[in-house]
């Protein structure tokens, strides 16, 4: 099946830094979504993103579905940022395959 | 709009009994999914609804069942309950194929 690789799994940044997650994939993908799991456990959702570029904020992401990887840009980094990303894509079979997650911390 | 409901929000039960989780999705999405999230194992798919009809199944023993009801609503049961099942189980909602999914809150099973 599918694998989902995400880099790095550990994060550690300044209040106001910039950051990259890197998440890459070893198939096609009909669908790419980021999340944002909560202390609580809750995913929010960031981006739906199969292909292309989008903008949300401080956040972006952009999707290279031909080299098989997206990247989520995270700029001017704040406490509340902290938490846990996942990359999950799905290949068609109505199922969602998760990375790893990458574990962001960011100091203030 | 109300967002992916789930109840309960936490539940402990003991080895051996059987448990029932509820999901009831957003308003006019008619495919459910379920995953179980663990320390050890990440997040798993368990299954997936679209209009009562199972689609895809993950690979869990057959004490995971669920079913969809007519609503959309739909509900997971695990029987005869092991303390490996302790984990955060997380349902979506989407309203189709190749549109964006929806998670609820999750319920958190503690078996002790």
């Amino acid at each position: 099946g599918i694998q989902v690789e995400q880099s790095p799994p550990d994060l550690i940044l300044q209040e106001g830094a910039n950051s990259t997650l890197r998440c890459n994939f070893s198939d096609s993908v009909n669908n790419l979504q980021w999340f944002h799991q909560n202390p609580w456990g809750q995913l929010i959702n960031l981006f739906y993103i199969p292909s292309g570029t989008k903008q949300n904020g401080r956040l972006s992401a952009t999707t290279v579905a031909t080299e098989r990887y997206s990247l989520l840009y995270i700029s001017s980094s704040q406490t509340t940022d902290s938490g846990v990303y996942f990359c999950a894509v799905e290949t068609g079979t109505y199922k969602y395959i998760f990375g790893t997650g990458t574990r962001l911390k960011v100091l203030a | 709009k109300a967002g992916v409901t789930q109840t309960p929000r936490y539940l402990i039960k003991t080895r051996g009994q059987q448990v029932t989780l509820s999901c009831s999705p957003i308003s006019g999405h008619r495919s459910v999914s379920w995953y179980q999230q663990t320390p050890g194992q990440g997040l798993q798919f368990l299954f997936e609804y679209f209009s009562e009809t199972q689609r895809n199944k993950g690979n869990f023993p057959g004490r995971f069942s669920g079913r969809q009801f007519s609503n959309s609503r739909s509900e997971m049961n695990v029987s005869t309950l092991e303390l490996g099942d302790s984990a955060l189980y997380l349902c979506a909602s989407r309203a189709a194929l190749n549109t964006e999914a929806f998670f609820g809150q999750g319920t958190r099973l503690t078996v002790v």
